[in-house]
């Protein structure tokens, strides 16, 4: 199947400061991304969609200035998270589905996820 | 709308028994139902998926779910389990502009 790279897999970064988080289509293109948020022993929560060109559609409840969401090219969206503080602590994963697949049918590929911890 | 519901939030199975993950759902229109699965620490895998044709469908690391419509289930199954079949497993509808809106999961344990 499609391969979705995510870096860093894990960070540490003081409170107060931007985290960036990268998601990358390593062999097929994506017009579109998806943001993910998980806490522990938890669901995915569903935070915004990367579009490929455009804005960022975000979920209700999620602030866009908080997470900053960029999809400057078909195999590259970045999540930073700005002015972290220790909520904002969670395991962050992408996801993208391959353009070859279909526009209804195709599954979505996932990141291996991004680890933030905020001291 | 596209919704599922995962009874059990966790399965305990002995290795080398049968596995099976339920899952019941309501969809408006044709169901597109993907099974996920996600080990420790880690994103999700691409399991299988349902979107039309046979019922029976046939995925990754031998798991298998059959779509039955008129129960409205799309149980996912192993006919013998192993240890490292444990993770958390999701049962997810495909929504419009596909998104997938997760459930709470099953946590899969297998023990030796």
């Amino acid at each position: 199947g499609a391969v979705v790279s995510q870096h860093p897999s894990w960070v540490i970064c003081k409170s107060g400061t931007s985290v960036k988080i990268e998601c990358r289509s390593l062999d097929f293109q994506a017009t579109t991304m998806f943001w993910y948020r998980q806490f522990p022993k938890q669901s995915l929560m569903l935070m915004a969609t990367s579009n490929e060109g455009s804005k960022a559609t975000y979920e209700q409840g999620v602030e866009k200035d908080k997470f900053l969401i960029n999809h400057a090219s078909l195999t590259l969206s970045t999540l930073t998270v700005t002015s972290a503080h220790p909520e904002d602590s969670s395991f962050y994963i992408c996801s993208a589905r391959d353009l070859t697949s279909g526009t209804n049918t195709g599954e979505l590929f996932f990141g291996e996820g991004s680890r933030l911890t905020v001291l | 709308a596209q919704s599922v519901a995962q009874p059990e939030d966790q399965v305990n199975v002995a290795e080398g028994n049968p596995l099976t993950v339920k899952c019941t759902y309501s969809v408006s229109g044709n169901p597109y139902l993907f099974w996920y699965v996600q080990y420790p620490n880690r994103g999700l895998q691409f399991l299988l998926k349902y979107i039309t044709g046979d019922n029976l469908v046939k995925g990754s690391y031998g798991f298998e779910a059959e779509f039955n419509k008129s129960q409205t289930s799309f149980h996912l199954k192993k006919p013998s389990a192993l240890v490292s079949d444990s993770a958390l497993y999701f049962c997810v509808p495909r929504a419009a502009g596909n998104k997938l809106t997760f459930g709470g999961g099953t946590r899969v344990l297998v023990k030796p």
